[in-house]
């Protein structure tokens, strides 16, 4: 199993421009989530999803949108980048939601500069 | 609202010494409480995972404990290595319909050779 992976690794943009942080998972978790990474602000949550076709916010989801249209990936969108959204990008995912045993899983990571 | 706490921030003991790590949360309402590793400029890897029922759990030099009714968690380093030095995460995953996991920010942890 490749576990969780993340595409790409680094990325820059410039203000306004448009992409999309891939994230995959083959170990068949029904929740998968996105993080963001910031010095002194720990990890926070951008958005999750319970299983394919549901999505939901987290406690920073402006300027981002997600879809989980397959069980396997969850990629996450930004709409018209600002600098306020240079971080370190983390997908996870786990077995099951609302479980005892579930066990979060972490992609490496994206960093995304944006200018 | 979960709130979840570690401290201290950084730590820095000579190498050898067996150490605890802290972690402190609000709400006891939690499904497990996981311990993850994450090393400069790398993504988190899994360490522990607790869960709700269990007290303790151990892999190797590591052992971490689970105390529900004050709402905390320790994670025990024996015979402390260079290796070790990482930032260590906890994390909740609490009881309720939105499924959220909640994180710590984290004891940054330097082991002296």
């Amino acid at each position: 199993n490749a576990g969780v992976t993340q595409t790409p690794k680094f990325q820059v943009l410039k203000t306004g421009q448009s992409m999309t942080l891939q994230c995959a998972q083959d170990m068949n978790h029904e929740y998968m989530s996105w993080y963001r990474q910031d010095p002194g602000m720990g990890l926070r949550l951008i958005h999750y999803s319970v299983g394919a076709g549901i999505t939901d916010q987290g406690e920073v989801p402006n300027g981002y949108n997600v879809s989980r249209s397959t069980t396997e990936d969850f990629p996450l969108r930004l709409l018209s980048a600002a600098p306020s959204q240079t971080s370190v990008y983390f997908c996870a995912s786990s077995l099951l939601a609302g479980s005892t045993y579930n066990e979060q899983f972490f992609g490496p990571g994206t960093r995304l500069t944006v200018l | 609202k979960q709130e979840v706490t570690q401290i201290p921030a950084a730590l820095s003991v000579p190498e050898g010494e067996n150490l605890v790590l802290n972690c402190s949360f609000t709400d006891s309402a939690i499904y497990n409480l996981q311990w993850f590793r994450q090393d400069p400029g790398k993504g988190l890897t899994s360490l522990l995972l607790i869960q709700s029922s269990q007290r303790e759990q151990t892999s190797g030099r590591l052992n971490a404990s689970l105390d529900k009714s004050s709402g905390r968690s320790t994670l025990y380093i024996a015979a402390s290595q260079p290796g070790d030095s990482a930032t260590y995460l906890c994390a909740v995953s609490r009881v309720n319909r939105d499924d959220k996991i909640i994180f710590g920010k984290g004891t940054r942890l330097h082991i002296l050779p």
